[in-house]
């Protein structure tokens, strides 16, 4: 079974530029997330999806950073400008959900390493 | 809101010494717990996990104990290896789905 696929796994921007990642989550997982997981911190939900629905993106900083999952398959995130702050590596995750059932394990990509100069 | 806490590092053992990294949770309703390895250069994996009060995960000699009266959810391992060296994090995700996750433990093993 192929895993969580995303690209690129390193980008280097310089600030107020513009920057997009993509994911290809594990075919069947209706659930998707987008987390941030800056160096020496765990990870931080930015945003999940049911299917192509939010779920949840009450981090998520929607002056600069935006998310869509149009056909409930793949998604991508895009951050524009770019601040300093927002080096980090940013982690995709699926999970084959279950409404109301909270053992759904999540699926990790390898992650994009984001540095903002 | 819910929130996971867990000891902070770094932990350095020799290697075929007791591991224990402590993980204490506050959740409102009935959580799953985990832990996640995350090895140098890759993505998180899931090491083991329990679903409710006084499951036990275990996985590859690592093992925890939801325990609902302490809200913990202690990982432990008799004889840590080299291989073992990672950073670990323990998670819950609750009844709404959303996972939270802790700040991470780096554990360094050395021969």
């Amino acid at each position: 079974e192929a895993g969580v696929a995303q690209s690129p796994r390193y980008k280097i921007i310089e600030k107020r530029q513009s920057v997009a990642f993509w994911c290809n989550p594990i075919s069947g997982h209706a659930t998707l997330y987008w987390y941030q997981q800056i160096l020496g911190q765990g990870p931080k939900l930015l945003i999940q999806f049911q299917n192509n629905g939010v779920v949840d993106d009450s981090q998520l900083p929607k002056d600069r950073f935006s998310a869509e999952r149009l056909k409930g398959v793949d998604s991508t995130l895009k951050i524009q400008p770019a601040k300093l702050e927002d080096s980090a590596v940013y982690l995709c995750a699926s999970s084959f959900n279950l409404i109301r059932q909270t053992n759904n394990e999540q699926f990790f990509g390898p992650g994009t390493r984001l540095t903002v100069l | 809101g819910d929130s996971v806490t867990q000891m902070e590092g770094p932990v350095t053992l020799s290697e075929e010494a007791f591991l224990t990294i402590n993980c204490t949770y506050t959740a409102t309703g009935y959580p799953s717990l985990f832990w996640y390895v995350q090895y140098p250069g890759e993505g998180l994996q899931l090491l083991l996990k329990a679903t409710k009060a006084d499951d036990k995960g275990s996985n590859k000699g690592f093992e925890a104990t939801y325990r609902k009266e302490t809200t913990s959810f202690h990982l432990e391992k008799g004889s840590v290896q080299v291989s073992d060296s990672a950073v670990y994090f323990c998670a819950l995700v609750n009844t709404g789905n959303q996972f939270y996750f802790g700040t991470g433990t780096s554990l360094t093993v050395i021969p």
